[in-house]
């Protein structure tokens, strides 16, 4: 089945940090670029970072630049997200999607993890 | 702010046709021409219903439709049916594997 999986979320004190991890399965991983997107509760969505399959090249979000770190392992099929220095502005559902391929939009979606930043 | 404006919410009966709108406000969305549209049911992921303007993804019903003018991309529904009742949330290339999200959309069906 094609699929996306994440898991890591969780509660953190605000200034900690976090590591996201993506499974990919059913698909060819390492021919998509992938990004991360996410949700506060209540609210729209805002892009926050991609990365191409080579990993040669990453983007952020204005937001997060500086305190987010995108990174994939294709022979895994995993992409990670790493969240420093977190606020509580940061409290989000944060799903992991896939670009797809020769089209403009993010074509399948993991179903979110929680990340709650609260002291 | 969202660079992409979206009304915050549009309602219509059953068998009627809405159409959500999508204005770029300023000039930092390149050329405009890299827009999709996603529905998102409450509890669950986004779900791609248009790229790249006007095209729908294998699998999307006929009665979703996408068009643009100048800074102004739309989404209509044609048809309007129960399950349509979700928010609508339209999205922009801003730059090489960059992109912005309008505000979303809620969508009742009256």
């Amino acid at each position: 089945e094609v699929q996306l999986m994440e898991s890591g979320g969780g509660l953190v004190k605000p200034g900690g940090s976090l590591r996201l991890t993506c499974a990919a399965s059913g698909f060819t991983f390492s021919f998509h670029t992938m990004s991360w997107v996410r949700q506060p509760p209540g609210g729209g969505l805002e892009w926050v970072s991609s990365i191409i399959s080579t990993s040669s090249y990453k983007y952020y979000a204005d937001s997060v630049k500086g305190r987010f770190t995108i990174s994939r392992d294709n022979a895994k099929n995993s992409l990670f997200l790493h969240l420093n220095s977190l606020r509580a502005e940061d409290t989000s559902v944060y799903y992991c999607a896939r670009r797809g391929n020769y089209l403009e939009g993010f074509d399948l979606w993991g179903r979110g993890t929680m990340v709650t930043v609260s002291s | 702010q969202s660079a992409l404006t979206q009304p915050a919410s549009v309602s219509g009966s059953p068998g009627q046709s809405i159409t959500i709108s999508c204005t770029a406000t300023d000039n930092d969305v390149g050329d405009f021409n890299s827009v999709s549209w996603y529905q998102q049911h409450p509890g669950v992921a986004p779900k791609l219903i248009i790229y790249d303007v006007r095209i729908r993804p294998s699998g999307i019903s006929t009665r979703f439709s996408g068009s643009k003018s100048g800074n102004t991309a739309s989404l209509t529904i044609f048809g309007l049916e129960a399950e349509d009742e979700a928010d609508y949330f339209c999205c922009s290339l801003k730059a090489i594997n960059t992109y912005v999200f309008g505000g979303g959309t809620k969508v009742t069906v009256l």
